[in-house]
């Protein structure tokens, strides 16, 4: 089974601290992503990684950053939070054949306050 | 207008009915698309992926697409109570873009 994780299920900031959201999948996966999911607006991409150190824009990208240093992990970066920031964010991964049948991990739900 | 649509919801269905969500698409190239069952609190996991007009089944899932009529759709027979739950329609578009629609809340009922 692939297994996704994240490491916080539940995170709380204040605006203007530097977030960090950490993303690891086991299964040996090319292709990663970051997603925010908000009611009403259904998921909305942030940044993917089809490779080490290769990042994306996906189509919200303005106030993130990501790394990618090794294949497993992949962290989605807040700058500088803001209240705006406050959803659920998803991580996903896919394999380089299959890139849109991505296998979610748990979310993270971010309070920015 | 949006690029993948679908109706919030709630649907809701008695057990043992057929369930029917639909979603419509605005990239008329659109070659892939995909359906993800959320459960609330949980995240989304695939449970069908169609390429071709036509019908595909897995189950009791039936993925129908039509692709002039830019439209796909998910028929869930003998719908259960465990079926209960979002269900976001995903499609990938011209220049490998993948938009996820807003998703269908289904709720059947015992």
């Amino acid at each position: 089974d692939v297994k996704v994780t994240q490491s916080s299920r539940y995170l709380v900031k204040r605006t203007g601290e530097k977030v960090f959201l950490e993303c690891v999948q086991d299964m040996d996966h090319e292709n990663m992503f970051w997603y925010r999911q908000d009611p009403g607006l259904g998921l909305r991409l942030i940044y993917f990684s089809y490779d080490v150190k290769m990042k994306e824009k996906g189509d919200i990208p303005e106030g993130y950053s990501v790394s990618r240093e090794k294949k497993e992990r992949f962290s989605l970066i807040l700058e500088s939070a803001s209240t705006n920031q406050t959803s659920m964010y998803l991580c996903a991964s896919s394999a380089r054949g299959n890139m849109y049948e991505q296998y979610f991990g748990p979310g993270t739900r971010l309070t920015v306050t | 207008q949006k690029e993948v649509e679908q109706n919030s919801g709630p649907l809701s269905v008695p057990e043992g009915a057929i369930a029917s969500l639909n979603c419509t698409y605005s990239d008329r190239g659109s070659q892939s698309f995909f359906w993800y069952r959320q459960y609330s609190g949980k995240s989304p996991e695939l449970i069908m992926s169609i390429y071709s007009n036509g019908d595909k089944e897995d189950g009791r899932f039936t993925a129908q697409l039509n692709k002039a009529s830019q439209y796909v759709s998910l028929l869930i027979r003998d719908s259960q109570p465990s079926d209960s739950a979002t269900y976001l329609c995903a499609v990938l578009g011209v220049g490998q873009n993948f938009v996820f629609g807003p998703g269908t809340r289904l709720s059947v009922l015992p």
